[in-house]
């Protein structure tokens, strides 16, 4: 079974520029997401999406959004770049909405790089 | 706030050796209590997790962690380490607060060597 896909694996933009992240979920997986990770930090959470809703949000700015599709792939929306929004934003699907029913599966992320 | 700590950035060890990674969360909830590896240029992999139950919990590739909560540590163990154990190794905790949600530490890179 393929695992976690996300696309495109690398990307480069110019500060200001807005960048749209794509992410598909292990097939059966109705929950998706998100994570950023700077270079040298542990992955920090932006967001995450159960049946197409909002369940949770992390701290980042109102720049980042997201949304879930009916067939729980997921785009991840980035606007207005800055310098510090380089990293790698990693995507994650697991069966169901909470961690004591399963665990999260990660994708091997999008590396976005803003000059 | 929920924090996570690994206090050891680097963990050097020869291979056959065991090795310990630590980490120590801060709660005053119930947790669930992860460690994941990454590779180079990859995503995390889940080694094992601790919902509830035995403390002692195993995992993929020959890992253990054990759940203390009165020490509030999930560190994890190998017997006998490998040169393809070289990666990064995060410690997380969902803080079951209804949404799935991980509050990641800021890894301990093993680093094997011959």
């Amino acid at each position: 079974d393929a695992g976690v896909t996300q696309s495109p694996t690398h990307l480069i933009k110019t500060r200001g520029q807005q960048v749209t992240l794509r992410c598909s979920p292990i097939s059966g997986h109705k929950s998706v997401s998100w994570y950023q990770q700077v270079l040298g930090q542990g992955p920090q959470f932006i967001f995450q999406y159960y049946e197409k809703e909002e369940r949770g949000r992390g701290n980042f700015p109102d720049r980042f959004s997201a949304r879930q599709f009916p067939n729980y792939s997921s785009e991840l929306n980035v606007n207005a770049l800055l310098l510090g929004d380089s990293a790698l934003y990693l995507c994650a699907s697991s069966l169901d909405s909470r961690g004591s029913v399963s665990p999260l599966h990660f994708g091997n992320g999008t590396r976005l790089t803003v000059t | 706030a929920q924090s996570v700590t690994q206090l050891d950035s680097q963990v050097p060890v020869f291979e056959e050796a065991p090795v310990e990674l630590r980490c120590n969360y801060s709660s005053s909830v119930s947790v669930y209590l992860f460690w994941y590896v990454q590779y180079p240029n990859q995503g995390l992999q889940l080694l094992l997790k601790y919902l509830s139950g035995s403390t002692l919990v195993k995992g993929i590739n020959g890992f253990e962690a054990e759940f203390n909560k009165s020490q509030t540590s999930f560190h994890l163990r190998k017997p006998s380490v490998h040169i393809s154990d070289t990666a990064e190794y995060f410690c997380a905790v969902d803080m079951n607060t209804g949404f799935q949600k991980l509050v990641f530490g800021t890894g301990t890179r093993l680093l094997v060597s011959p």
